[in-house]
């Protein structure tokens, strides 16, 4: 059973500071991971994927993914108040497993 | 470029019911997905289709659950008969990669309401 694990939270951030968002992952063959940010009652909208080892940068984004540790985080930089959504992980090696995601509540 | 497009957005429901729901995929995405999301969780896969054949449906409940995708881009998932554990949001997602890999956008789902 692959199983994807994040931190519920919430995630409490002062605007403007960087939130930290941590996930690991069970199955060690998994190429590729994705986060997507869900407004409440809304769907879930991809902001980032990252297949290799290492950074990537988008903007304030940033996706970090460490394979031989199985873990991908994700660092918010100069949080909004519209960032304020839970983060869902996402683990895919044909298919999309999802962790239970982490709500990040950015304060003003 | 035009998203996923689902209908209803809402369906109320009393138990015992069917009730179907329809997608329309991204225009040239051939993979096309559906994931059930309850409160509080993520998303959780129902069937996976690429082009008109369910390469993944082992997550869906055959006894209640039916979908198809007849001309390879429009989908319908249909529930007879509903139950009350079925009340969640219905999603449905699209792929321009094959094999399950690729990013996947999401469509605004289906909130479903079983009484």
């Amino acid at each position: 059973q692959k199983e994807v694990e994040q931190n519920s939270g919430p995630l409490s951030v002062p605007e403007g500071a960087i939130a930290s968002l941590n996930c690991t992952y069970s199955d060690r063959v998994s190429q590729s991971f994705f986060w997507y940010r869900q407004y409440s009652g809304k769907s879930p909208e991809l902001i980032m994927s990252i297949y290799s080892n290492g950074d990537k940068e988008d903007g304030r984004f940033t996706a970090q993914l460490n394979k031989a540790s199985q873990y991908v985080s994700l660092l918010i930089r100069d949080s909004q108040p519209s960032d304020s959504a839970t983060y869902l992980c996402a683990v895919n090696d044909h298919k999309l497993t999802f962790g239970g995601g982490t709500r990040v509540l950015v304060k003003p | 470029e035009a998203g996923v497009v689902q209908s209803p957005r809402y369906k109320i429901i009393e138990k015992k019911q069917p009730v179907a729901f329809w997608c329309n995929p991204i225009s040239g995405h051939n993979t096309l997905y559906w994931y059930l999301q309850n409160l509080g969780q993520g998303p959780e896969l129902l069937i996976r289709y690429e082009n008109e054949e369910a390469v993944d449906d082992s997550q869906l409940p055959k006894d209640r659950f039916s979908a198809e995708r007849l001309k390879g881009v429009d989908s319908t998932l249909k529930i007879q008969p509903a139950e009350l554990g079925d009340s969640a949001v219905y999603l449905c997602a699209s792929s321009l990669q094959s094999g399950g890999a690729g990013e996947q956008f999401f469509g605004p789902g289906t909130r479903l309401t079983v009484l």
